[in-house]
């Protein structure tokens, strides 16, 4: 079955220090896309990154960035130097292109509170 | 400006009495889908459209109906609201499955609260 596993539910890190949020994915497919998405207190949901299943290459973007390890399945996301705007929860997902009309598949989410 | 709007942001009903959530897309995309989000479980893809006049069920599509009549409008059909449908509602549309168009773009989300 496809499935996305965030387990840390929640972290709370003082601000600069660098904080990494874990993703862990099963999916069938040998194409797949894999995402991250930022929802701050306002509720929005704000696209950070998208990866294809044949790019392993690791992603900077400013403080952000992605580890994406396919031989463990996962795609954990670092945010180095952190800050209070970065303050949110954060969304692991997986692209399901035979189902669903290509449906997201969601993990539970981690809630990352960052303190002054 | 590229967006997915929905109406209204925010809505508290009673049991029972039907209710319709807006959504439109500006960006002439073929699918949309709508997702619910509740605590611990992430979001939830409720119903999904590939084109007008075609849709289907997602994962939780039980106490829901919409339509697809006009390619920009995905409206979410609630015809008697139950308390366990009180979420946080999510609009989403996204122009197809290749490659580089696999980008899926929310709306604002939708609080819903049934009493």
């Amino acid at each position: 079955a496809q499935k996305v596993t965030q387990a840390q539910t929640e972290i709370s890190v003082v601000e600069k220090e660098d904080v990494t949020l874990d993703c862990v994915y099963e999916t069938r497919d040998t194409t797949y896309y894999l995402f991250w998405y930022k929802q701050p207190p306002s509720g929005e949901l704000v696209f950070l990154i998208r990866r294809n299943s044949f790019d392993e290459q690791n992603e900077i973007s400013g403080r952000y960035s992605w580890n994406f390890q396919k031989s463990t399945s996962s795609f954990n996301f670092t945010i180095t130097a952190s800050q209070v705007v970065d303050s949110a929860v954060y969304f692991c997902a997986l692209s399901d292109l035979y189902k669903g009309g290509g449906k997201l598949i969601f993990g539970q989410g981690t809630e990352l509170s960052v303190k002054p | 400006e590229a967006q997915v709007t929905q109406n209204p942001r925010y809505l508290i009903t009673v049991t029972g009495k039907k209710l319709t959530v807006t959504c439109s897309q500006n960006m002439n995309h073929e699918y949309m889908s709508w997702y619910r989000q509740d605590p611990g479980l992430g979001l939830r893809q409720i119903y999904y459209s590939m084109n007008v006049e075609v849709t289907d069920k997602g994962d939780v599509p039980e106490g829901y109906k919409v339509s697809r009549k006009e390619k920009r409008n995905f409206p979410l059909i609630l015809e008697s609201p139950s308390p366990n449908q009180t979420s946080l509602y999510f609009c989403a549309s996204r122009w197809g499955l290749a490659a580089s168009t696999d980008t899926q773009y929310f709306g604002p989300g939708t609080r819903l609260t049934v009493l």
